[in-house]
């Protein structure tokens, strides 16, 4: 049981590129979060699902898209990245609706745009 | 909207020391509050949570928190504190009229240091 799970962990972009962080959790949860953190922000929520074929916009959307087209991945896009979104980016998933159930983090994906 | 206050950025304590890290909120209606921790190069880990009923929430690894409805506040606690509680500590809220699933607000984040 490997929990939550995502790749890469580190990645240096040049502006104008796209890339895709994967976010994988084997515990059958039907939510799950992608969190962007940066330095005294605290974890600010770009989007998330409520399950499989569902998605919906956090506090900080703009310039990322999401899939969810199998319950146990959420994709998180970058299709033209800008230096603002250097940051660690943090994927979640719950059981049910928070926060009656727990957030379950993964370990991070570092992000550096130049 | 919900908001959250981590006053201070770091708290610096001597290890067998009691140790409190505060966390304030803002909210509608009555809260749902959190503390979760972040090691060094890992995802946040649940610590506790506030609900309902007593006001003193007892967690893992001996933290406990207690809800004041009056002063808005939250503040995280342990009795003795050791070396490896040094970590990231973020307080978060969501209100219980919670109707889009998702609602976590995180503070800011405070560093605990705990000196040998």
């Amino acid at each position: 049981n490997a929990g939550v799970t995502q790749t890469p962990k580190f990645r240096v972009l040049k502006t104008g590129q796209s890339m895709t962080l994967l976010c994988a959790q084997d515990m059958n949860h039907e939510y799950m979060y992608w969190y962007r953190q940066d330095p005294g922000m605290g974890l600010r929520l770009i989007h998330y699902s409520v399950g499989e074929g569902t998605t919906a916009k956090g506090e900080v959307p703009d310039g990322y898209n999401v899939s969810r087209l199998k319950k146990q991945n959420f994709l998180l896009g970058l299709e033209s990245a800008a230096p603002s979104q250097t940051s660690v980016y943090f994927c979640a998933s719950s059981l049910g609706r928070v926060p009656l159930e727990t957030q379950y983090f993964g370990p991070g994906t570092r992000l550096l745009v130049l | 909207a919900q908001s959250v206050a981590q006053p201070e950025d770091q708290v610096k304590v001597a290890e067998g020391n009691p140790l409190t890290v505060k966390c304030t909120y803002s909210v509608s209606g009555n809260p749902y509050l959190f503390w979760y921790v972040q090691y060094p190069n890992r995802g946040l880990q649940f610590l506790l949570k506030y609900i309902t009923g007593d006001n003193l929430v007892k967690g893992s690894y001996g933290f406990e928190a207690e809800f004041n409805k009056s002063q808005t506040s939250f503040h995280l606690k342990k009795p003795s504190a050791l070396v490896s509680d040094s970590a990231l500590y973020f307080c978060a809220v969501s209100p219980t009229n919670n109707n889009a699933g998702n609602m976590l607000t995180f503070g800011g984040g405070t560093r605990l240091m705990v000196k040998p």
